[in-house]
């Protein structure tokens, strides 16, 4: 029973447009999420987070915003380029307990 | 980018055979994870450790064990291979100790071949 869900497994945007990639979770508990990006034959690496006392984080291109009425989050990339083309994950995790969770993943494809 | 190794990149090996899978750290961060990336599936927790001799299983932990003697080290063990075992695993490691950073920090992989 996966705790995060990715709906889309894949995304297709035209180079300058914006990114949206969406992230669903059903434990409350949830207090801290990340999202990361992967390409292929490397492992994750680590993009933006946010706690669960706000509800929007930027960093430079990227921008995560949390619901937590809705238990949804969402990762902003603009304007996107061809070399975010990736895989996005999504996790979260109960800040104390140290533990994440991750979404199956939702690959970008930016379109020069 | 952070210090971490895995060992061996790739392996291929039998059903029934024993593997262990290596991940070293030089970041002495106090966490470490070990995840295996299976298509539709995304990253699952197998097991992980809060200090040396401290481990605790994860999600999918059926079939494996973990051993954590040294800070930097963590292993991986199957005991007996099975063909649904085969994955690509990824170690990561998270929060240095006195600076409580929760991000994760991942290795480059190990592609594993049950066959």
């Amino acid at each position: 029973d996966q705790q995060v869900k990715q709906n889309s497994p894949s995304l297709s945007v035209q180079e300058g447009r914006i990114s949206i990639l969406n992230c669903d979770y059903t434990n409350s508990m949830f207090d801290y999420f990340l999202w990361y990006k992967k390409y292929p034959a490397e492992g994750p690496t680590f993009l933006i987070s946010i706690s669960s006392i706000k509800d929007k984080n930027e960093d430079g291109r990227f921008t995560v915003f949390l619901n937590k009425s809705a238990k949804h989050l969402s990762l902003h990339i603009v304007p996107s380029q061809p070399g975010d083309s990736a895989v996005y994950f999504c996790a979260a995790s109960v800040r104390n307990f140290n533990k994440f969770y991750f979404g199956s993943g939702t690959k970008l494809n930016v379109k020069p | 980018d952070a210090g971490i190794t895995q060992s061996p990149r790739h392996k291929v090996t039998e059903t029934g055979t024993p593997v262990t899978l290596r991940c070293h750290q030089t970041e002495n961060h106090r966490y470490m994870y070990w995840y295996r990336q299976d298509p539709g599936h995304g990253l699952r927790l197998i097991h992980y450790s809060y200090g040396v001799k401290d481990t605790d299983k994860g999600e999918v932990s059926d079939g494996y064990s973990v051993s954590r003697s040294k800070t930097e080290d963590f292993l991986l063990t199957l005991e007996s291979a099975t063909s649904s075992q085969t994955s690509v695993y990824f170690c990561a490691i998270s929060e240095k100790p006195g600076q409580g950073s929760y991000e994760q920090y991942f290795g480059p992989g190990t592609r594993l071949t049950v066959t």
